[in-house]
């Protein structure tokens, strides 16, 4: 069973600051991993992707791969309100599905 | 179309009563996804689609979902004989093509579906 966890959360910053959450997948074959934006009530919408070891930076947002440890990470500098939202992690195996993570509340505070 | 479309947005059943949910993916797109996705939680895979191909059902619930996408477009999911845990979201996602670095997933609204 291919699995990819996070923290539910919430995770509260202040506005400003950095936000950081963290993924773990358990299928060592996956070979691309995504951040999804979900707001309330809406469908999830890319964030970013990532397919090699290391950083990848857009804008105010890096992710991060560390695919010995099997763990994603997403950083997200200069926290703003509009950032509250839920973040789902997905790990895609190429010819299989995507598996989402269940998603990680973030709170950002005025 | 720009984007995915799915139908209706909301529906209310009955229990027992059976539901016919529509997926309209971006034109082109080859994969196409289902999804269930409960309140709080993250979707869950359902099954996929490469063109007209079911190439994985395995997360379907029951034999009582059922999905099909005769012509490689427009992909229907059935869920027969409703129950109220089939309450929830159903997501539908396509993606672009094959090759190993594609993998953006672009969602439609979801149809929400309560069962009473």
């Amino acid at each position: 069973q291919k699995e990819v966890e996070q923290n539910s959360g919430p995770l509260s910053v202040p506005e400003g600051a950095i936000a950081s959450l963290n993924c773990t997948y358990s299928d060592r074959g996956s070979q691309s991993f995504f951040w999804y934006r979900q707001y309330s009530g809406k469908s999830p919408e890319l964030i970013m992707f990532i397919y090699s070891n290391g950083d990848k930076e857009d804008g105010r947002f890096t992710a991060q791969l560390n695919k010995a440890s099997q763990y994603v990470s997403l950083l997200i500098r200069d926290s703003q309100p509009s950032d509250s939202a839920t973040y789902l992690c997905a790990v895609y195996n190429y010819g299989q599905n995507f598996v989402f993570g269940p998603g990680t509340r973030l709170s950002v505070l005025p | 179309g720009a984007g995915v479309s799915q139908s209706p947005r909301y529906k209310v059943a009955k229990r027992g009563q059976d539901v016919a949910l529509r997926c309209d993916p971006i034109s082109g797109h080859v994969s196409l996804f289902w999804y269930q996705q409960a309140l709080g939680q993250g979707p869950e895979f359902l099954t996929y689609f490469q063109n007209e191909a079911q190439l994985d059902k395995s997360g379907l619930p029951s034999d009582r979902f059922f999905a099909e996408r005769p012509e490689g477009s427009v992909s229907t999911l059935k869920i027969q004989r409703t129950q109220q845990e089939d309450s929830a979201v159903y997501l539908c996602a396509s993606s672009l093509g094959l090759a190993a670095n594609t993998g953006e997933l672009f969602f439609g609204e979801g149809s929400r579906l309560t069962v009473l």
